[in-house]
């Protein structure tokens, strides 16, 4: 089974301070995503990476940064963490498949930056 | 981009009754359509999905229905039971781009 793990399932932060979220794959998967999901707005892709030390922007990116040192393991960095930045956050990796392109998810972390 | 809306935000059925949630997408060129289900304190996980070359596509008591002239595809579920309650999304990708999330479906089955 494919297994996708999150450093943190709860996050509790201040104004300002900086944040790292750690998400690991065990399937030697290229393709690595960070999403946020917010109520009503379902999941925004932040960031992705299709290799090591390659990253790409996804439809809201500001506010956020990225590492990709290793193949199993994506990062997401809040440089400053700000209020509107509660959410939960999810990390994905993606199976290319020869019909199907299927994404396997984490348990999620959910951030509240008070 | 693609823009994929999903409808509705949240559905309540009896237990043993059908549901159905419906999705349409903005761009003709997407041909995958995934259904994810997140179960609470889960990631979403992927129950069924369709390519545009089909228009239908069952596995057991889910279903995906395909309309490509309407832009729309929907999701089934027959006789359904408490453990389907979850949050549903529907998502479209063009080929070669990322998925793009329909809003989600809170599902609540009443026994």
């Amino acid at each position: 089974d494919v297994k996708v793990t999150q450093s943190s399932r709860y996050l509790v932060k201040r104004t300002g301070e900086k944040v790292f979220l750690e998400c690991v794959q065990d399937m030697d998967h290229e393709n690595m995503f960070w999403y946020r999901q917010d109520p009503g707005l379902g999941l925004r892709l932040i960031y992705f990476s299709y290799d090591v030390k390659m990253k790409e922007k996804g439809d809201i990116p500001e506010g956020y940064s990225v590492s990709r040192e290793k193949k199993e393991r994506f990062s997401l960095i809040l440089e400053s963490a700000s209020t509107n930045q509660t959410s939960m956050y999810l990390c994905a990796s993606l199976s290319v498949s020869g019909f199907a392109d299927t994404q396997y998810f984490g348990p999620g972390t959910r951030l509240t930056v008070l | 981009g693609e823009n994929v809306e999903q409808h509705p935000s949240t559905l309540s059925v009896q237990e043993g009754d059908s549901a159905v949630i419906k999705c349409t997408y903005s761009d003709s060129a997407s041909n995958y359509f995934p259904w994810y289900k997140q179960e609470l304190g889960k990631g979403p996980q992927l129950i069924i999905d369709i390519r545009s070359n089909v228009g239908e596509k069952k596995d057991q008591r889910i279903a995906v229905t395909l309309n490509k002239t309407a832009k729309h595809f929907s999701l089934h579920i027959t006789e359904t039971q408490p453990e389907d309650s979850a949050v549903y999304f529907c998502a479209a990708s063009i080929p070669g781009n990322m998925l793009t999330f329909g809003g989600g479906t809170r599902l609540m089955v009443k026994p």
